[in-house]
């Protein structure tokens, strides 16, 4: 089945402390990206990447780290986390960036910090 | 970067109805998306217009763009109670390989 996945999908955790969510594609995609969602603000985008080893800063990048070593998989890194990045994220794929390429989203990590 | 920017924010109707919802935007774009959302779930596809078309459909969905007003809209036919959820506009525009997406419209389809 074609899908995005993300991992984990709850994360409670405390300020500071490293953490890792995993993003995963078997759809072969090019572009991948990192939203997050909070109340009263929509989705705003946290980086992307138009192919292995290119990523790009999106809105709200402060904070964050992401690598794309392989083109399945794109990782988002909080080194150091802090409460104001309590969210809501999704991960999104599309076959080659947005023009004319609808995006496919994972279910989404709830990360609550601490 | 650009927002959509949906109105009305929340709608309420009774099942059978129609339900429409619009998005406007600054800048000009190349593509128009329209997302759905099911509480807390991750977003869903519905339908892309490109900056060229007037007018899309796709099943019980009829999306329209007019871009000399930057806006579009969303129109449900006959909704059900299973159209509950939030729905979201979602623009690209040239030389931007990004998606900025507006708030969000909350649809409640009463049964």
């Amino acid at each position: 089945e074609a899908q995005v996945t993300q991992n984990p999908r709850y994360l409670i955790t405390v300020t500071g402390k490293k953490l890792t969510v995993t993003c995963s594609q078997n759809m072969n995609h090019e572009y991948m990206s990192w939203y997050r969602q909070d109340p009263g603000l929509g989705l705003r985008q946290i980086y992307y990447s138009m192919n292995v080893e290119v990523t790009d800063k999106g809105d709200v990048p402060e904070g964050y780290k992401v690598s794309r070593k392989e083109k399945r998989n794109f990782p988002l890194i909080l080194e150091s986390p802090s409460p104001n990045q309590t969210s809501l994220y999704f991960c999104a794929s599309s076959p080659t960036g947005t023009l004319y390429n609808e995006q496919f989203f994972g279910p989404g990590t709830r990360l609550t910090v601490l | 970067s650009q927002q959509g920017e949906e109105d009305p924010q929340a709608l309420s109707i009774q099942e059978g109805e129609n339900a429409t919802m619009n998005c406007s935007y600054k800048t000009s774009i190349n593509n128009l998306q329209w997302y759905r959302q099911n509480s807390g779930r991750g977003l869903v596809h519905l339908i892309l217009i490109r900056s060229n078309e007037r007018e899309k459909h796709s099943g019980r969905l009829r999306v329209t763009l007019d871009t000399s007003k930057k806006s579009s809209s969303l129109l449900i036919t006959a909704s059900r109670a299973a159209d509950t959820a939030s729905y979201f506009c979602a623009t690209g525009v040239y030389g931007n390989n990004r998606l900025a997406f507006g708030k969000g419209n909350q649809v409640v389809v009463i049964p």
